[in-house]
């Protein structure tokens, strides 16, 4: 069955340090991976995605990631948080058509 | 500017009364989206539609109904057979046919037992 983990349901870090937000998926066929994030009673945003095209992707407000297919894995990044980065974010998976598979989520605290 | 457009923000439903939500977009869009989405869990699929006057159950469609006229508009009909309404519902568009397109959201309505 597809699924995607995200592997940690908080994570809690310092302004002006780097931010590691871990996803891991399960797929028979090479998906597309997504990560969005959320603000309070706001819609989803689109960060970045990955298409089979280069492994290393470049997002938006410094974000970036990297798809590794021999550990199923694709991280978020940035290497300095900003007060503004608090939100909830959430990896996604399309492996072809309309099933698109969300993670629950991790929600990232940034301290002043 | 180009975008999903939700309404109500926030919704209070009596006990045994329909409601709607209503989603609009403008994004020249074929697929539109209605996701779920409880406290400390991911989004889950109510309806999806691909075409005009085609929809298509996701995973928790009971107790829910749609329609979809317009290519503009997928409203979302809270009926009394939802027994757990409270939820914050998000709709989504996005570029049918493959699914390597991103999902585009509106900001969501809030919805409540009254």
């Amino acid at each position: 069955a597809q699924s995607v983990t995200q592997l940690d349901s908080h994570v809690s870090v310092s302004e002006g340090t780097p931010v590691l937000l871990r996803c891991n998926y399960s797929s028979s066929y090479s998906p597309s991976l997504f990560w969005y994030v959320q603000h309070p009673n706001k819609g989803l945003q689109l960060l970045l995605k990955y298409t089979s095209a280069a492994t290393l992707v470049k997002g938006i407000n410094g974000f970036e990631a990297e798809f590794k297919k021999s550990e199923t894995s694709f991280h978020l990044t940035k290497p300095s948080a900003h007060m503004s980065d608090a939100a909830e974010y959430f990896c996604v998976a399309n492996t072809g058509g309309f099933k698109t598979i969300f993670g629950a989520g991790t929600r990232l605290f940034v301290k002043a | 500017d180009g975008g999903i457009t939700q309404s109500p923000k926030y919704l209070f439903r009596k006990e045994g009364q329909n409601v709607t939500l209503s989603c609009e977009q403008n994004l020249n869009h074929d697929a539109m989206y209605w996701y779920r989405q409880d406290p400390g869990q991911g989004l889950r699929l109510i309806y999806y539609s691909q075409i005009v006057n085609d929809f298509q159950k996701g995973d928790i469609a009971e107790g829910y109904s749609v329609s979809r006229e317009k290519k503009e508009s997928f409203p979302l009909t809270v009926t009394s057979a939802q027994k757990n309404p409270t939820a914050f519902y998000l709709c989504a568009s996005s570029i049918a046919g493959s699914g390597n397109q991103p999902q585009h959201f509106g900001d969501g309505t809030r919805l409540s037992i009254l």
